[in-house]
């Protein structure tokens, strides 16, 4: 079945400890996206890619970066973990940009920072 | 900035009966899209139902559907016969029409199905 495929579902790091998350998808659709959902809140988007094209939404913090190598495969990277950062990371992606379009989730993964 | 607000934290139902969750939303936009989506506990979130701002059909998909006031800025899920399988978060989210950023949600109502 066509899917978004998150690893790890659960990944614990160290304070300032970089950690990379990955996502990848075999719907091939050209826009994928990372959310960061804390508990009880509503997820809110960080990033996305339309095709190569990188989107950074105004108040990602610069301690979060992405890449995205092929059309296949998106990372987020966070440098510098904090304990702030601990949160359930959602990636999802859509055929073609937003709007109209349905987006198509990952299961997320949950990071913890020690 | 867009902002979506969805007021109950929590709803409760009975098995067979029906439920509406509530949603409101402000925007300065005329084009834009309006979504349900639906995540079960330690599943993906899935979409249920989703709304054109410009038609003024409500949408519907089987028991699921909306009830969508532009004016009052206002869209919210019926969902009929409620079902055990219907238990999860449910997020009301927004998207521009022009298609320039992800999707702003709301911070969820999370829907227990009382057997």
């Amino acid at each position: 079945d066509a899917m978004v495929i998150q690893n790890p579902r659960y990944q614990v790091t160290q304070f300032g400890k970089p950690v990379t998350l990955s996502c990848s998808q075999t719907l091939n659709h050209n826009v994928m996206y990372w959310y960061q959902q804390k508990s009880s809140q509503a997820p809110k988007l960080l990033f996305h890619y339309y095709d190569k094209d990188f989107n950074n939404e105004a108040d990602t913090p610069d301690n979060f970066q992405s890449r995205r190598p092929n059309t296949s495969f998106c990372f987020l990277d966070i440098r510098s973990p904090g304990l702030g950062d601990a949160a359930m990371y959602l990636c999802a992606t859509s055929r073609d940009r937003p709007g109209y379009n349905e987006q198509f989730f990952g299961p997320g993964t949950r990071l913890t920072v020690l | 900035a867009q902002t979506v607000t969805q007021s109950q934290p929590e709803m409760s139902v009975q098995e067979a009966e029906t439920v509406t969750l509530s949603c409101t939303y402000d925007t300065s936009e005329s084009d834009y899209y309006l979504f349900w989506y639906k995540q079960p506990p330690s599943r993906q979130m899935i979409l249920v139902i989703r709304q054109e701002a410009y038609k003024q059909q409500n949408a519907t998909e089987n028991r699921f559907s909306v009830n969508f006031q532009k004016a009052a800025k206002s869209f919210s899920l019926k969902i009929s016969d409620s079902q055990l399988g219907d238990a999860a978060m449910y997020f009301c989210a927004y998207s521009e029409g022009g298609g320039a950023d992800g999707l702003t949600f709301g911070k969820g109502t999370h829907l227990i199905i009382q057997p």
